[in-house]
């Protein structure tokens, strides 16, 4: 899988948006762009998925730069609930070989009440 | 909707003893993973399978084995038990066709 990058840690204020960048600046035509959520002591959880187009959710959205080589998740309105640690992953849903995402270290998003 | 069901929740191991680390799903995928995570770092893929009697190798197999008899279970088998191998275990699942991945709640396993 194509590689990304994010800042190791994030700081934001309750009640306020948010933006996660990510960066995949080797991303083929093919990989969709993956967003997982871990809060402490649980396993991932799925928040967004898209390809070429912006997508919304309950969750979050996800904005898609044109050309596909950054992507940032946007969180409408913190809570508390929300700190974690945020993934963003590239999947090829089309070649062959090893299934599964390959999950980075991720951004860590802290939360200020 | 129980989702995916790991056990136990943590476990602690003398070196040299084996385990089997057991995940179950209810909702009927035919996708099935396990991933092992060390302190601050992400989730390094151990195995995975397609279907029942289907597995294969991921990034980090060495000194485990999977079994897939049924649709439902996935276990995870330690043999030989390692101090490198104390970590916290994830299982998951996913349809075919969909991408979302579903989690269980984790496995803590230390090896001391």
């Amino acid at each position: 899988d194509a590689k990304t990058t994010q800042p190791n840690s994030m700081e934001s204020n309750e009640e306020e948006p948010v933006h996660l960048p990510c960066n995949h600046s080797t991303i083929s035509g093919t990989d969709y762009i993956h967003w997982y959520r871990q809060l402490p002591s649980q396993g991932p959880e799925y928040v967004i998925h898209g390809l070429t187009s912006n997508v919304n959710n309950r969750m979050a959205s996800l904005a898609i730069a044109e050309d596909r080589k950054s992507s940032t998740l946007i969180l409408h309105r913190a809570t508390l609930r929300d700190a974690a640690v945020y993934y963003c992953i590239l999947r090829d849903n089309i070649r062959g070989g090893a299934d599964g995402l390959t999950f980075g270290k991720g951004t860590h998003l802290i939360i200020q009440p | 909707n129980a989702g995916v069901t790991q056990t136990p929740k943590f476990r602690i191991l003398k070196i040299g003893q084996s385990m089997t680390l057991q995940c179950t799903q209810d909702m009927n995928h035919n996708y099935m993973y396990w991933y092992r995570q060390d302190p601050g770092m992400g989730l390094k893929l151990i195995y995975y399978s397609v279907g029942a009697g289907i597995t294969d190798k991921g990034e980090v197999p060495n000194g485990y084995n999977v079994s897939r008899s049924t649709t439902e279970d996935f276990p995870l088998r330690l043999e030989l038990a390692a101090p490198s191998q104390t970590s916290v275990y994830f299982c998951a699942s996913r349809a075919r066709g969909d991408e979302k991945l579903f989690f269980g709640s984790g496995t803590q396993l230390s090896v001391l």
